[in-house]
C-alpha cells in the first residue's frame, strides 16, 4: 500500500508567489517523522525541513513551511515568495524507523 | 550535517560487465547505509539497507544476487551492479541511517547508463 501520496505530478507558480504543494501519509506507528526533500536537475537530495508526530508546531525553515494536519494526515509544504531557484523537484517521505518511504514527487516550476 | 560521497559520478558500461558504486561517509561512522534506484522523473526507492560487519537487508523485488552490497567499514559501502543490463540503467542513491531523527543524508548520486 502506498504510504506517502503526492497527487500533484507538476506545477506551475509565478515568482515571488506562494506555492503549496501536497503529501498525505499513511502509518500505524505513532512515532513517525516527515521530511521534504528537493531534487534539482543534478539530482542531489537537498533537505529542506522535518516534522515529528509529536511536534506540536508547524515547522518552519525559512521560506519553508510545513502544515502538518496529524488527524487528516497530511504535511503539505508550503513556499513563500519563490524564486526562480526552486524550480525542481519536490519529494515528501515518512520515517518509520531509520527507513524513509517517499511519494512520486511534484515538480514545481517557477516563471519569472 | 554529515558529508556524503559516491563514487562514481556518473559511468557508462557495456552489457553484461559488473559496475561498482562506492558510498563513503566523510565525517561520520555509519553503520547502517541505505542504497536507492531512481528511474527518470519517479521516486526514490529503496533497495537495500547496508549493515557494518553483517549481510544488507534487501527491500522485495529486489535480487540480491545482482546488486550485490558490502559494508566492510563504518566509512564505506558498496553496490555492484552485477551482469549489467539496459533495464539497471538509473540513478543510484546511498543514504546515512542511524545519525539523527530528523535528518537523513544522502549522497549526491550515481547515474549508471547500461548500452
Amino acid at each position: 500500500a502506498q504510504k506517502i501520496t503526492q497527487t500533484q505530478p507538476g506545477m506551475f507558480v509565478q515568482e515571488k508567489e506562494a506555492v503549496t504543494l501536497d503529501c498525505t501519509y499513511d502509518t500505524s506507528d505513532p512515532s513517525y517523522g516527515l521530511f521534504w526533500y528537493k531534487q534539482p536537475s543534478s539530482g542531489e537530495m537537498i533537505f529542506l525541513i522535518y516534522q515529528g508526530s509529536y511536534d506540536q508546531q508547524n515547522a518552519t525553515e525559512g521560506r519553508y513551511s510545513l502544515n502538518f494536519q496529524k488527524a487528516r494526515k497530511s504535511a503539505n509544504l508550503v513556499i513563500s515568495a519563490s524564486q526562480l531557484g526552486d524550480s525542481a523537484m519536490y519529494f515528501c517521505a515518512m520515517r518509520e524507523g531509520y527507513k524513509l518511504s517517499f511519494g512520486a514527487g511534484t515538480t514545481v516550476t517557477v516563471r519569472a | 550535517g554529515a558529508v556524503v560521497s559516491q563514487h562514481p559520478s556518473r559511468v557508462i558500461c557495456k552489457s553484461g560487465t559488473s559496475v561498482k558504486i562506492e558510498c563513503r561517509s566523510l565525517d561520520f561512522q555509519a553503520t547502517t547505509m541505505f542504497w536507492y534506484r531512481q528511474f527518470p522523473k519517479q521516486s526514490l526507492m529503496l533497495m537495500a539497507t547496508s549493515n557494518e560487519g553483517s549481510k544488507a537487508t534487501y527491500e522485495q523485488g529486489v535480487e540480491k544476487d545482482k546488486f550485490l552490497i558490502n559494508h566492510a567499514s563504518l566509512t564505506l559501502s558498496t553496490l555492484t551492479v552485477t551482469s549489467a543490463h539496459p533495464e539497471d540503467s538509473s540513478f543510484y542513491i546511498c543514504g546515512l541511517g542511524q545519525i539523527s531523527y530528523n535528518e537523513q543524508f544522502f549522497g549526491p548520486g550515481t547515474r549508471l547508463t547500461v548500452l
